[in-house]
């Protein structure tokens, strides 16, 4: 089957730098995606990784490593507007699915 | 980037009822949509798979005589909520795959179903 791990919440201080990390045990893996999404609203796109390494884009980054199953994102500099979920999500080789974990909710603290 | 536009953004309906969902891809064709539901505090759940011109694919549990999906063009999916019952209140998100160096999906606004 396929599974995916990310914590449930965190809570972070703004200004401050954040890592919520996600492990995964898919058949077929493609890539990773991650998505922030606010209350009520639709998930938007973060970053997808498909080679192992760091991408950075702004203040958020992300990791992937194939071999472990493992990906984390990294948020830098954090304002009170990244409070949201943050989903981790496999793209599946075979089919082009996209499985979803049950995202992290970040909380940022004054 | 990529635009993807649903409607209505909120339903409200009386029990029994059939709502129609749809999902727009404005400047990219889109060859496949997706499909999913999101209960509150959870994760998305995929429904279905729907490709232009062909029947949809459902996920396990979903009933298809339940959820029509229709994906009659490149650029329109409709999803229809067939006799709804107060279950299937949610928040309903299409996504259409945009193909190329990125090969992500970008996903519509959402629609809020409440069944009375």
């Amino acid at each position: 089957g396929q599974n995916i791990d990310q914590p449930t919440e965190m809570t972070a201080t703004e200004g401050a730098i954040v890592q919520i990390n996600c492990t995964y045990q898919t058949s077929g893996f493609n890539g990773l995606f991650w998505y922030q999404q606010h209350a009520g609203e639709a998930p938007t796109f973060l970053s997808y990784n498909v080679l192992d390494g760091l991408e950075e884009k702004g203040r958020f980054s992300s990791f992937l490593s194939r071999s472990k199953g493992y990906s984390y994102l990294l948020l830098k500099e954090l304002q009170m507007k990244d409070s949201a979920s943050y989903l981790c999500a496999v793209s599946l080789y075979r089919d082009d699915k996209i499985i979803f974990g049950k995202g992290t909710r970040l909380h940022i603290l004054p | 980037g990529a635009v993807v536009s649903q409607h209505p953004s909120r339903v409200i309906c009386k029990s029994g009822t059939s709502v129609k969902i749809e999902c727009r891809s404005l400047d990219f064709q889109a060859t496949t949509m997706f499909w999913y539901r999101q209960f509150p505090k959870q994760s998305l759940m995929l429904m279905a798979t729907s490709n232009e011109g062909s029947k949809a694919t459902y996920e396990q549990g979903v009933e298809k005589d339940k959820f029509l999906i229709n994906h009659a063009s490149l650029t329109l999916s409709t999803l229809t909520v067939t006799s709804a019952h107060p279950e299937d209140s949610s928040f309903y998100i299409c996504s259409a795959r945009s193909q190329g160096f990125t090969d992500t999906q970008y996903f519509g606004p959402g629609t809020r179903l409440t069944v009375l």
